[in-house]
């Protein structure tokens, strides 16, 4: 199965600053998967990064707020701009291979003070 | 819009006894129904695929089923060990994309010795 690695793991940043967070899948896929899960809260699914197109974002969720790439097909990046404590959560990318399992990263932690 | 729903959301249990995790969704109409578990800062793991055709899996101690009619799907967990203790969640497929999923809130289970 696929394994995902994700950075950074953890970081507590500053109101109105911006993180970027990098996912790496050690094979190949066509699609890769951002999700956030907030305190006490589910996982919600942000956006679908595809190779060679722009993301498609799920409602309630902008590029503006969290711009997407996906430069190859092994690689994404997701960042969190304009960052304020309501955007401190857990953030997960995730894969689906042939075997229609879904895979994930260990996550980011983020903490926006 | 689809809604997962997961009861209990908190189970605290002695070793050794057999349990039942729900979970319910909305929307009938869905590719599959995965099971996962969650351990503090290591992601999701897949435990268990359930495609819309099929009615159960198991793997080892655990079997889930699924009556995709009534919008219902129960993990059985057998023989608890301290080990199991973790959060437990359940997602069902959006649409036609493999990967992209709802998720439950998740039951978090306590197992102790």
């Amino acid at each position: 199965s696929a394994v995902i690695s994700q950075k950074p793991s953890r970081d507590i940043c500053q109101r109105g600053t911006s993180l970027t967070i990098q996912c790496q899948v050690d094979s190949q896929v066509t699609m890769m998967f951002w999700y956030r899960q907030q305190p006490g809260q589910s996982l919600t699914l942000i956006a679908t990064a595809n190779q060679g197109s722009e993301a498609t974002y799920e409602s309630g969720f902008v590029i503006d707020k969290f711009p997407i790439s996906r430069p190859n097909l092994t690689f994404s990046t997701l960042t969190v701009s304009n960052m304020s404590p309501e955007d401190s959560s857990i953030y997960l990318c995730s894969v689906t291979e042939g075997d229609r399992v879904a895979h994930f990263g260990p996550g980011t932690r983020l903490t926006v003070t | 819009k689809q809604e997962v729903t997961q009861i209990p959301a908190a189970l605290s249990v002695p070793e050794g006894e057999n349990l039942v995790l729900n979970c319910s969704f909305t929307d009938s109409a869905i590719y599959n129904l995965q099971w996962f578990r969650q351990d503090p800062g290591k992601g999701l793991t897949s435990l268990l695929l359930i495609q819309s055709s099929q009615r159960e899996q198991t793997s080892g101690r655990l079997n889930a089923s699924l009556d995709k009619s009534s919008g219902r799907s129960t993990l059985y967990i057998a023989a608890s060990q301290p080990g199991d203790s973790a959060t437990y969640l359940c997602a069902v497929t959006r649409g036609s994309t493999l990967g992209r999923l709802y998720f439950g809130r998740g039951t978090q289970l306590t197992v102790w010795p």
